[in-house]
Parts: C-alpha cells; structure tokens; sequence
C-alpha cells in the first residue's frame, strides 16, 4: 500500500537560511508526488508537483523538490526563508488507479527572526 | 484561473443532525473526492467518485456518509447522523484525468457539538 513519511514533526529555521524539508514515500510504480502547503485554518495550496521527467522540479514561492527513487525521496527546498512561510507542509503520493491522494502527517514549519 | 468551491465554509450542528455539505468542482473535471482533517491531523482520503459512483472509499466512509452529483455542477457530502468525532476540514477536491494532480476546494470546517 502506498504511504508517506514525514520524519519532522516540526522544524524552525532562522529568517533568510536555507530549509530542507523531508519525505519518503512507498510506492510500486512510479509515483506521482505533491507538496502542500496549508495556512492555519486555511486550505490546501499545491506548491510543486512530480509526475515524470526532470526529477528536480520548481514549483511556486521560491520551492523547489527532488526526486530520488533510489532513496523513495521528494525533499523539498528552498534557498531563503521568509516569515510568510512558516506554516504546516504536507508532502502527498498520487494513486495511479483511483488517483487518490495520500498524506504524509506534515511537517510544522516555523521561521524566527 | 478556475477553482473547486465549497460551501458552507463553516458549519456548527448538533450531535445526531444531518449536514450537507457542497461543493462545485471544475467544470470539465472528471473525478471527484472527499477528505478529512481532524484538527491537528493529517488529511484523510474520504471518498471518489467517477462516472456517478463510488470509484473508491475508505473504512472511515461507513454508512453514515453519502456522496451524490445531483446536477452537473454539485458534488455534496451528506453525514446522516453527526457524531462529536464528525468534526473536522472536509476538503473536496476535483481531477481531470490521471497525471494532473488533484485541485482542492477551500475546505468546509464542521462542528459537531
């Protein structure tokens, strides 16, 4: 069955420094993956998304995620944090079947200044 | 740039009652999917539909959920007999077909008391 972990269950960075966020995946095909995004209290916001090719893939807000299917990874990037950023992260496997989406628990980001 | 719609965007009911919950996807979408999130939780696949039925559904979609597409536009979610565990962000999304990624609604956030 597919799944997705998410080791941090939060993470703080300093505002300007660089982040890295987690995800491992487990899948029997090629996956397609998704980051999220979500505001508290808000809805969900795709951030980038992987279905096949460049397995560097950038998406909104300055993001940017890498697929490496040796390691079942799709870590997310970005360079420079900002304040704005800080928020609940969601990284998603896509079923190819029923095309359904799975979550992985989150990651908790917080940026201090 | 079109958008999944939901309504109400906050909804309060009393243990026991029914609620409706709508939504209207993507015009010319094809599969349709209800999730969950628990406050503080991770977002729970509910249910998809395609082709006016069920397509798939999760063991947390027991006999006290039912989704319906009674138009071309509306796609609801109905709760029989709320329960206090009811209470969550009821997130539809929509889909046009395989390799596109799943477009989320807002969310509708249901408090059972």
């Amino acid at each position: 069955a597919q799944s997705v972990t998410q080791p941090d269950i939060h993470i703080t960075v300093s505002e300007g420094a660089s982040l890295e966020l987690r995800c491992n995946y487990s899948y029997g095909a090629t996956p397609y993956l998704f980051w999220y995004v979500q505001s508290p209290g808000q809805g969900l916001q795709l951030l980038l998304k992987y279905f096949s090719g460049d397995t560097l893939v950038q998406g909104i807000k300055g993001f940017e995620a890498e697929f490496k299917r040796s390691q079942s990874s799709f870590n997310l990037r970005k360079p420079s944090v900002h304040w704005s950023d800080a928020a609940e992260y969601f990284c998603a496997v896509g079923n190819t079947g029923g095309f359904k989406t799975i979550f992985g628990a989150g990651t908790r980001l917080f940026v201090k200044a | 740039e079109p958008e999944v719609t939901q309504t109400p965007s906050h909804q309060v009911t009393q243990m026991g009652q029914e609620v409706i919950l709508r939504c209207v996807p993507i015009s010319n979408h094809l599969y349709f999917y209800w999730y969950r999130q628990i406050l503080g939780q991770k977002v729970e696949f509910l249910v998809s539909f395609y082709n006016n039925e069920i397509s798939e559904k999760s063991e947390i979609f027991d006999d006290q959920f039912s989704v319906e597409r009674p138009d071309g536009s509306n796609f609801t979610l109905k709760i029989r007999s709320t329960k206090l565990e009811d209470s969550a962000m009821y997130f539809c999304a929509s889909l046009l077909s395989g390799g596109t990624g799943e477009f989320f609604g807002p969310g509708t956030r249901l408090t059972v008391l």
